[in-house]
């Protein structure tokens, strides 16, 4: 595609609830990020992967996080249990996979926990 | 760990004046600092991508500049315009993931 999309652009959930968040990198782009990022900060990593597999999981904040990426394209975050401090901007990004790549970001999943 | 700061918070120009943003990193083994800009309730655009083994790198109005062995990078606007208003981060890549500053909010005042 022409950029990296994601979907919902918006969530409202109940505490406690389950919910997924899916992240369309550009085509043929091999790493693929998710980050999160609450007002007034700046983007804070969550996990890595380059193709299918998750080459760095070392920011997920707990085991109610997990992200899969099973063809080594689209990407789904899944949170369970959610609570209210769950609620940002889940960002995603896409690059080409080598280290000296430009990494080029989607607009975004606004989750609001209620 | 890395740790990504940028100077000033926040800045406020009239439009026309030509003006710097600063960003410094801890930890010098980075592969390459990427500045974006985000528009509010917005995602990152990315703006310039400087390699590790690059001084600087142009684009437009825009002029990046990186100093690894310092830990410093500037983002050059000249002639600033009202359309420029947004935040702006910089990001250093070390390989498995992007350390981001908390950025700085321009206004550029018509």
């Amino acid at each position: 595609g022409a950029g990296v999309s994601q979907t919902p652009s918006n969530k409202v959930t109940e505490k406690g609830k389950y919910v997924e968040l899916r992240c369309d990198p550009i085509s043929g782009h091999t790493a693929l990020y998710w980050y999160r990022q609450s007002l007034g900060q700046g983007p804070e990593f969550l996990i890595y992967f380059q193709g299918t597999g998750a080459a760095d999981d070392s920011g997920l904040p707990n085991d109610r996080f997990f992200a899969v990426r099973p063809e080594g394209s689209v990407s789904t975050l899944k949170i369970q249990r959610t609570e209210r401090g769950d609620s940002a901007v889940y960002l995603c990004a896409s690059s080409q996979g080598q280290m000296n790549t430009e990494a080029f970001f989607g607009q975004g999943t606004r989750l609001t926990v209620v | 760990k890395q740790e990504v700061t940028q100077i000033p918070a926040a800045l406020s120009v009239p439009e026309g004046e030509n003006l710097v943003l600063n960003c410094s990193f801890t930890d010098s083994a980075i592969y390459n600092l990427q500045w974006f800009r985000q528009d509010p309730g917005k995602g990152l655009t990315s703006l310039l991508l400087i390699q590790s083994s690059q001084r600087e790198q142009t684009s437009g109005r825009l002029n990046a500049s990186l100093d690894k062995s310092s830990g410093r990078s500037t983002l050059y606007i000249a002639a600033s315009q009202p359309g420029d208003s947004a935040t702006y981060l910089c990001a250093v890549n070390t390989g498995n993931q992007f350390y981001f500053g908390t950025g700085t909010s321009l206004t550029v005042i018509p």
